[in-house]
């Protein structure tokens, strides 16, 4: 199993940037890293992923550390709709396989 | 673009009887799908993968012949829960893969009774 560490929760507040980390030191050379957020009740959504540099999109950036075991995902302003548990993965390729989910973090945003 | 939708949303069945989930990919071809399931609280568990034209592969622990898949088109997946029991109630999404990343339906809420 892809095994991947993160805090259980998390609380920030509103409008202000949130970092979440997430540790993965069995990460192989060739494992992409993968965030997914999933609010209640609904299936997770994808935020973002990647291989070895830094990646940004609409939703939020990805940092990832030089040695690949670790990364962050950075939300620039949280909203209170950013209220959600994700989840860090990693896992061969891009995505074409079934992802192993782990605990996730929970987050919090306080308005 | 690359939506996934799941039919039904929810469902309440009666201990022992069937019940079909429906997984579409809308506007792609998904040659292979994936049902988790979700226990309250829980992360997401992969049970199967779903693969067109041929037969799914089960995560080891899940029952094939309680947990029936079928993917007879590049667009469809269904999970049908056979013989369904109190303990099988549990949250069922699926998903596709479309240009990189897997893409989730709405997921299913199943509820025996």
């Amino acid at each position: 199993d892809a095994k991947t560490t993160q805090p259980n929760s998390m609380e920030s507040n509103e409008e202000e940037p949130v970092h979440l980390p997430c540790n993965h030191s069995t990460i192989s050379g060739t494992d992409y890293i993968h965030w997914y957020r999933q609010l209640p009740s609904q299936g997770p959504e994808y935020v973002i992923h990647g291989l070895t540099s830094n990646v940004n999109n609409r939703m939020a950036s990805l940092a990832i550390a030089e040695d690949r075991k670790s990364s962050t995902l950075i939300l620039h302003r949280a909203t209170l709709r950013d209220a959600a548990v994700y989840y860090c993965i990693f896992s061969p390729g891009g995505g074409a396989d079934g992802l192993t989910f782990g605990k996730g973090t929970h987050l919090i945003i306080q308005p | 673009g690359a939506v996934v939708s799941q039919h039904p949303s929810w469902v309440i069945c009666k201990s022992g009887t069937s019940v079909k989930i429906e997984c579409r990919s809308l506007d792609f071809q998904a040659t292979t799908m994936f049902w988790y399931r979700q226990f309250p609280k829980q992360s997401l568990m992969l049970m199967a993968t779903s693969n067109e034209g041929s037969k799914a592969t089960y995560e080891q622990g899940v029952e094939k012949d309680k947990f029936l898949i079928n993917h007879a088109s590049l667009t469809l997946s269904t999970l049908t829960v056979t013989s369904a029991h109190p303990e099988d109630s549990s949250f069922y999404i699926c998903s596709a893969s479309y240009n990189s990343p897997l893409h989730f339906g709405n997921g299913t809420r199943l509820t025996v009774t």
